[in-house]
């Protein structure tokens, strides 16, 4: 039961541009939203979260966007630099219930 | 350090060994999860304990993985007659167990290989 999806498993852009990361969920239950960034051989690291009352929350050039409606979140990046070259993971926590998306590779080309 | 530690980083096993990952979270965080990433999947949930409830065990993937935590620290996530797709990498993550963003701290990981 996959509750947290990110259909795309890699995304590719330009250094400077906009990386926009999906993810969608079907727990309506999830009262919070993080995104973790992971490097290789690393563990991943916590970037930002949302409660599921707000609809944005934004920290520098990180910009978390949630659709309760829709049961869609999305991660902003701008301007994006090749130091954000990571594999990005989506997750919803339930409680003290965490579930992870597979992760998105993203790519950022200087 | 004071993050979540890991050990060993690295296990080969043959098929059929068991092997035994140790997890020490941060100090004062009484939720602890395990998880694996098998190469080129994402994170899948694998335990949680939180104090001293019943953990949570509807990630494990079978009979052959288990885990306890003792003294509400210290957790060890054992794996029974290693099979080769059991090879991944497996996370711990430790985390207060309420309020704000209830953030998860990882550990780096050990990378199992089963030959």
């Amino acid at each position: 039961d996959q509750q947290v999806k990110q259909n795309s498993p890699s995304l590719s852009v330009q250094e400077g541009r906009i990386s926009i990361l999906n993810c969608d969920y079907t727990n309506s239950m999830f009262d919070y939203f993080l995104w973790y960034k992971k490097y290789p051989a690393e563990g991943p690291t916590f970037l930002i979260s949302i409660s599921s009352i707000k609809d944005k929350n934004e920290d520098g050039r990180f910009t978390v966007f949630l659709n309760k409606s829709a049961k869609h979140l999305s991660l902003h990046i701008v301007p994006s630099q090749p130091g954000d070259s990571a594999v990005y993971f989506c997750a919803g926590r339930e409680n003290n219930d965490m579930r992870f998306g597979a992760g998105t590779r993203l790519t950022v080309k200087p | 350090g004071a993050g979540v530690s890991q050990s060993p980083s690295n296990k080969v096993t043959e098929k059929g060994k068991d092997v035994e990952l140790r997890c020490d979270p941060i100090s004062g965080h009484t939720a602890l999860y395990w998880y694996r990433q098998s190469l080129g999947q994402g994170l899948e949930f694998l335990i949680y304990f939180q104090g001293n409830s019943a953990p949570d065990k509807s990630g494990l993937p079978s009979d052959r993985f288990s885990a306890e935590r003792t003294g509400g620290s210290v957790s060890t996530l054992t794996i029974q007659r290693t099979q080769q797709e059991d090879s991944a990498v497996y996370l711990c993550a430790s985390s207060f167990p309420w309020g704000g963003n209830n953030e998860q701290f990882f550990g780096p990981g050990t990378r199992l290989t089963v030959l």
